[in-house]
């Protein structure tokens, strides 16, 4: 199946840095993708919508100048939280609608993920 | 907005022991469902999926899900388990034509030799 790739895998930073966290589409064009969070032991919570070309979609009380999402090329997608805390630190999920005809409309690819911890 | 309920977040269970995960949705309209597994250090992979016909729906590894619109269900199982099979499992459900998923909390799955 198609593959979805994110880097980096684990990042640890000084809280008020920003950190940058890209996801790639390798060896299909993605319009969207999305991103989510995942805290421990907690479900995957949706948090924005990427599309290429214009500006991302982003959910309900999500922070759109906290995390902000760069969808660059068709296989290219960036979420960078910006002037993390601790409270940012969690895990980072991509995921990308699969070409077409694929496994169908409605179906993602996901990244392995991205742990971010801010001291 | 669509809602995804999963309960028994963590089971344990010996190897050849039958399996049922279960789920439940909340969504007044059309919905695709989903079962995702997390194997450990693993991403996210589609263990099966519904969208129409059939409500038995087979996935890979000998797993199935049965959908049930009446009780707004859409339970996992596997008549017998393997240690392999231990992973964390998700439901997830997205209205018809909207990519947007929404995940249960998952169901962490220890299956002992």
């Amino acid at each position: 199946g198609a593959v979805v790739s994110q880097h980096p895998s684990r990042v640890i930073c000084k809280s008020g840095t920003s950190v940058k966290i890209e996801c790639r589409s390798l060896d299909f064009q993605a319009t969207t993708m999305f991103w989510y969070r995942q805290f421990p032991k907690q479900s995957l919570m949706l948090m924005a919508t990427s599309n290429e070309g214009s500006k991302a979609t982003y959910e309900q009380g999500v922070e759109k100048d906290k995390f902000l999402i760069n969808h660059a090329s068709l296989t290219l997608s960036t979420l960078t939280v910006t002037s993390a805390h601790p409270e940012d630190s969690s895990f980072y999920i991509c995921s990308a609608p699969p070409p077409l005809g694929g496994e169908g409309i409605d179906t993602q690819y996901f990244g392995p993920g991205t742990r971010l911890t801010v001291l | 907005a669509q809602s995804v309920s999963q309960h028994n977040h963590h089971v344990i269970l010996s190897e050849a022991a039958s399996l049922e995960l279960g789920c439940n949705y909340s969504y007044g309209g059309t919905v695709n469902l989903f079962w995702y597994v997390q194997y450990p250090g693993q991403h996210l992979q589609l263990l099966l999926k519904y969208f129409s016909g059939d409500p038995l729906v087979k996935g890979i590894k000998g797993f199935e899900a049965e959908f049930i619109k009446s009780k707004f269900s859409f339970n996992l199982r596997k008549p017998s388990v393997q240690w392999s099979d231990t992973a964390e499992y998700f439901c997830a459900v997205n209205a018809y034509g909207n990519n947007r998923l929404a995940f249960g909390k998952g169901n962490q799955v220890v299956v002992i030799p």
